[in-house]
């Protein structure tokens, strides 16, 4: 079974220039997570999707990220315009439907640097 | 989702049985425990989960207090590829509601020889 595909793993851009980032989950899997994760800490969620619809985005700084999942199966997380604090690890995972736990699959991530 | 409180390192040698310890005294009936790791520059790996009941897969076992407030990690025969850091977080089952998944700094564990 392939895992979760992420791209590119690593970016390195300049401040206010726009960045995105692609991820295939696993097939079939219907829930898929964005994380942000810094260095020496533990990954935060940004958003769920199930499916094509957001199930939390309360974590997204929605004034420069965005993501979408439009048909349901891969999903691109954008950030326009990037700051120095958006440096990080950008993880992506995902969830087989219809568990009654919360085994989620975790991509190898895009590590972002922002001069 | 309940809090944990794990050490932020601990070492132990190759071989040896690595134990774990997290604590989540404000654990509500219906959270569950998981166990992730991290090895570096990788993403995170789901290994094991528990609600009450001790379990064992192929990769750990995972010990609950009777009174659910801690539990303990335990690698029987740690190998350097075990060095990591150790998640340990309580949420409840996906199908009873919405919830934020929540990872904090987690346990560094380095295997040594």
């Amino acid at each position: 079974e392939a895992g979760v595909a992420q791209s590119p793993r690593y970016k390195i851009i300049e401040k206010r220039q726009s960045v995105a980032f692609w991820c295939n989950p696993i097939s079939g899997h219907a829930t898929l997570y964005w994380y942000q994760q810094i260095l020496g800490q533990g990954p935060k969620l940004l958003i769920q999707f199930q499916n094509n619809g957001v199930v939390d985005d309360s974590q997204l700084p929605k004034d420069r990220f965005s993501a979408e999942r439009l048909k349901g199966v891969d999903s691109t997380l954008k950030i326009q315009p990037a700051k120095l604090e958006d440096s990080a690890v950008y993880l992506c995972a995902s969830r087989a439907a219809g568990l009654t736990t919360d085994t989620q699959y975790f991509g190898p991530g895009t590590r972002l640097t922002v001069l | 989702d309940a809090k944990t409180t794990q050490p932020p390192s601990m070492d132990c040698a190759e071989g040896r049985a690595a134990n774990l310890p997290c604590n989540h005294s404000t654990i509500s009936g219906n959270e569950y425990v998981y166990w992730y790791r991290q090895i570096h520059s990788q993403g995170p790996q789901y290994i094991i989960h528990g609600l009450k009941n001790n379990e064992t897969n192929e990769m750990a076992s995972l010990i609950i207090t009777e009174d659910r407030n801690s539990s303990t990690l335990i690698l029987p025969h740690a190998t350097l590829r075990d060095t990591a850091v150790y998640y340990c977080i309580v949420r409840v089952s996906p199908s009873g509601g919405s919830y934020i998944p929540t990872f904090g700094r987690g346990t560094s564990l380095i295997v040594h020889p």
